[in-house]
């Protein structure tokens, strides 16, 4: 296990398309987390998990967006019929709330490289 | 929601200069303060964090101190060097960030 992985990396698509971004977090962790960042700004809370459950979702989450985790491990993230103002980088990251490591007590949260999207 | 601020949110430095950078929050409950640094079109890393049971952590030339009367924690980093040069985010209990502090430093 390497880390948080993403993918796609890069996506390009046409205003109005539906997109779907995976992230397959650190095994064992139980808690995933969802976050979009703009160019000169810092990630923005999206939503979170813990296990399947969505126990988090940002008020500027619109209805366009929805994030599944269906059996507690892998999580996609779905936009239907982008926007522009869509076009961001999505950040993907887990942690483990109960500490299994000498090296990670818990809370730490590790990112993905993150999915690239851009609407044209 | 938990209100983030950091400050400054720009900063330039001379190489072997000190910076600090300083988050305030405002939930109380807050329990875990991270410093995370992000390199241009990269992710964000953690580069020290701190749990409120404890009031300074250091790691070589990089600490962080905790006042958890006051709500705020601030990242030091001594001794620059031009690899410091990014954007750093302080998150409060890890899920809310700041808006970032780009920090120069000028070889």
């Amino acid at each position: 296990d390497t880390g948080v992985s993403q993918n796609p990396r890069h996506k390009i698509t046409k205003r109005g398309q539906n997109v779907t971004f995976r992230c397959d977090p650190i095994s064992e962790h139980n808690r995933l987390y969802w976050y979009r960042q703009t160019l000169g700004q810092g990630p923005e809370f999206l939503t979170y998990f813990q296990n399947e459950a969505q126990l988090e979702k940002s008020r500027l989450l619109s209805d366009r967006f929805s994030a599944e985790r269906p059996k507690g491990s892998f999580s996609t993230l779905e936009i239907q019929r982008t926007e522009q103002g869509d076009s961001a980088m999505y950040l993907c990251a887990s942690s483990g709330s109960v500490p299994k490591l000498l090296q990670d007590p818990g809370n730490t949260i590790y990112f993905g490289e993150g999915s690239w999207l851009t609407v044209v | 929601g938990e209100n983030v601020e950091q400050h400054p949110s720009t900063l330039s430095v001379q190489e072997g200069d000190s910076a600090v950078i300083k988050c305030t929050y405002s939930d109380s409950a807050s329990n875990y303060f991270p410093w995370y640094k992000q390199e241009l079109g990269k992710r964000p890393q953690l580069i020290i964090d701190i749990r409120s049971n404890v009031g300074e952590k250091k790691d070589q030339r990089i600490a962080v101190t905790l006042n958890k009367t006051a709500k705020h924690f601030s990242l030091h980093i001594t001794e620059t060097q031009p690899e410091d040069s990014a954007v750093y985010f302080c998150a409060p209990s890890g899920m809310r960030f700041g808006a970032g502090t780009r920090l120069t430093v000028k070889p």
